[in-house]
């Protein structure tokens, strides 16, 4: 298994353009989650989906939105990039939120590091 | 709301040394608590997730410990090594929610 993939690792944007993160994940988990990380800040959470066609707000969910039609995909979607969203994008997906410790235990893509000028 | 403390935010250990990384939750009503591993540049791994129900796990060289009642988790490395070096992150869900709540991490840093 591949696990969680996010592409791409790294981008540029200008102010004001739009862009697609995308997250996929091999594992057949249900829960799939975005957190952005800011340096200092610890990681929040953007948006959540407990499973395909179901997607909720996590705490920082303004300038960005979500889609979920299939169990292996999450994009993330940025409309309007601003310097405010400069920042480390993790994708993670779970099986479940009840469970065995294995089935509740997130797992984390590598990232996208994403720079707004 | 569930917040998650974790201090101190840096720890400087020479190798061999067994240390502890606390973790401090608000809302005893926490769900879950997990344990992850930072290095730089990359993303989060699981260490160790500890269920409400459970008083501890263990993986190797690392025990975890969650007590809900006072509000903390300990994670326990024993015999650190230069390997270990990176940023430790406590995790708990908010109460009610699929929300995981994260701290904002101890960078860990062990000397040869």
């Amino acid at each position: 298994n591949a696990g969680v993939t996010q592409t791409p690792k790294f981008r540029i944007l200008k102010i004001g353009q739009s862009m697609t993160l995308q997250c996929t994940q091999d594992m057949n988990h249900n829960y799939m989650y975005w957190y952005r990380q800011d340096p200092g800040m610890g990681l929040k959470l953007i948006y959540y989906s407990v499973g395909a066609g179901i997607t909720d707000k996590g705490e920082v969910p303004n300038g960005y939105n979500v889609s979920r039609s299939t169990t292996e995909d999450f994009p993330l979607r940025l409309e309007l990039a601003a310097p405010s969203q400069t920042s480390v994008y993790f994708c993670a997906s779970s099986y479940s939120f009840f469970g065995t410790a294995e089935k509740e235990t997130q797992y984390f893509g590598p990232g996208t590091r994403l720079l707004v000028l | 709301k569930q917040e998650v403390t974790q201090i101190p935010a840096a720890l400087s250990v020479p190798e061999g040394e067994n240390l502890v990384l606390n973790c401090s939750f608000t809302d005893s009503a926490i769900y879950n608590l997990q344990w992850f591993r930072q290095d730089p540049g990359k993303g989060l791994t699981s260490l160790l997730l500890i269920q409400s129900s459970q008083r501890e796990q263990t993986s190797g060289r690392l025990n975890a410990s969650l007590d809900k009642s006072s509000g903390r988790s300990t994670l326990y490395i024993a015999a650190s090594q230069p390997g270990d070096s990176a940023t430790y992150l406590c995790a708990g869900y908010q109460g009610g929610s699929e929300k995981l709540v994260f701290g904002k991490g101890t960078k860990l840093t062990v000397n040869p």
